[in-house]
């Protein structure tokens, strides 16, 4: 079953602007990761923020996460054509004794030059 | 550093025939392995996992088997392929204590 929801399903913004998406999940967790795919590719790992972590910065990625809402934001400043690429969030549940991932189904982001 | 190698990159196959994937990663040893599949348009459902060699745990019963024969070497294969097994296959590693996946390219698999 899906663990994580992202939210909005797709997303198109131009060059520069930022891109916020959003992910909600139901069960405690550990960790909450997030991922980008590029068309037909595998993904590739952006950043991972602790449950006992509420911001995170990588470059030009933000990540928030709210514990008490179940929900984590993921943030892209001064977009660039090359971010367009599906977004999948990815938990693992406190319950798991080991790091079992389950990812939600994405946002798409389209940045138009 | 660490690849993840994944072939065949596509493979088209008949209901009925046997599937064999293979994937193996470098630069690293004693890794967790992972099998998903994608659906279009979709996010990732886990299929197997791995934490060691002969280890193999089955998150969805099906028509699809596991083997981690040496420490960096994952096969998923099927000795039956249905309709519904087509999709986007990859296969991920991480390090043993660590939660961050690494994934391969992927396999995109049609069964006709």
């Amino acid at each position: 079953s899906q663990q994580g929801e992202e939210d909005p399903q797709a997303l198109s913004i131009q060059e520069g602007e930022n891109a916020t998406m959003n992910c909600s999940y139901k069960t405690s967790i550990n960790n909450l990761q997030w991922y980008r795919q590029n068309s037909g590719r595998g993904l590739v790992h952006l950043i991972l923020i602790r449950s006992n972590e509420r911001e995170k910065h990588s470059g030009r990625l933000r990540v928030t996460l709210d514990t008490s809402k179940k929900s984590s934001s993921l943030l892209i400043t001064a977009s660039r054509a090359a971010d367009t690429a599906s977004y999948f969030c990815a938990t693992d549940a406190e319950t798991d004794s080991w790091g079992k991932l389950q990812f939600g189904a994405g946002t798409q982001v389209v940045v138009t030059p | 550093s660490q690849t993840i190698h994944q072939w065949p990159a596509t493979l088209v196959q008949p209901v009925g025939s046997p599937l064999s994937l293979e994937c193996t990663v470098e630069g690293t040893s004693n890794p967790n392995l992972y099998w998903y599949r994608q659906a279009a348009g979709r996010g990732l459902q886990l299929l197997f996992y791995s934490v060691g060699i002969g280890q193999i745990s089955s998150e969805v019963p099906q028509n699809l088997s596991a083997s981690r024969p040496q420490d960096r070497q994952f096969i998923l294969s099927s000795k039956k392929l249905l309709l519904s097994d087509s999709g986007f296959y990859l296969c991920a590693w991480s390090a043993t204590g660590y939660y961050e996946q690494y994934f391969g390219p992927g396999t995109r698999l049609t069964v006709t």
